[in-house]
């Protein structure tokens, strides 16, 4: 079974809905991020939790909110989605207790807004 | 603040071919570098990493030194197989409790029998 699994792997939704991208990891670790992924982009960073009462902004977080409900869990949510929010999103983990910070990414969601 | 720039794709090579990926970095301090790869379908995962200066990163035949004078960390490998198609991603990681990944932009290879 895969250490970091992301629910749905896709999803096409309308303008103006709310969206729900969830993240569940049996790694054990307590740091966890959200990144997105646009062509010629790279990843960048929407938000990112070193525990379950830590939430901390990334490089572009508008428009975006996050939960974490347990150290294994990590929510996205978009609250009234936009067409330029299309993109595939990747969440990620890391051990704080890694000498680097390297972080183990789920297969990502492809998120369609029309 | 820190960046990563990358070598500009896509890049198209024959089986056995000499791969060279560029990977420049603007950071303060020492950060530590990694190469990622993504192969289609799949999220990202560590290919090598180099956490000071003159380290080199090696896995699956791919190489990478880190060199601080030129503020560089080009990926190598020597001869490239089908199997090494996947987009190459470049990022670095200053220490600290932050502790975040800058990623490049990323460089697709598409290796043809």
């Amino acid at each position: 079974d895969a250490d970091v699994t992301q629910t749905p792997r896709n999803r096409i939704t309308k303008t103006g809905k709310r969206i729900m991208l969830e993240c569940s990891q049996t790694k054990g670790h307590d740091r966890m991020y959200w990144y997105r992924q646009d062509p010629g982009l790279g990843l960048r960073l929407i938000y990112y939790s070193f525990d379950v009462k830590d939430i901390n902004k990334g490089e572009i977080s508008d428009g975006y909110s996050v939960s974490r409900q347990a150290q294994a869990k990590f929510s996205l949510s978009l609250e009234s989605a936009i067409p330029n929010q299309t993109a595939l999103y990747f969440c990620a983990t890391s051990d704080q207790e890694a000498s680097y910070n390297e972080q183990f990414f789920g297969p990502g969601t492809r998120l369609t807004v029309l | 603040g820190n960046s990563v720039t990358q070598m500009e794709g896509p890049v198209t090579l024959s089986e056995e071919a000499f791969l060279t990926i560029n990977c420049t970095y603007t950071a303060t301090g020492y950060p530590s570098l990694f190469w990622y790869v993504q192969y289609p379908g799949e999220g990202l995962q560590l290919l090598l990493k180099a956490t000071k200066a003159d380290d080199k990163g090696s896995n699956k035949g791919f190489e990478a030194t880190y060199r601080k004078e030129t503020t560089s960390f080009h990926l190598e490998k020597g001869s490239v197989q089908v199997s090494d198609s996947a987009v190459y991603f470049c990022a670095l990681t200053r220490g600290g409790s932050a502790r975040q990944l800058t990623f490049g932009s990323g460089t697709q290879l598409t290796v043809l029998p």
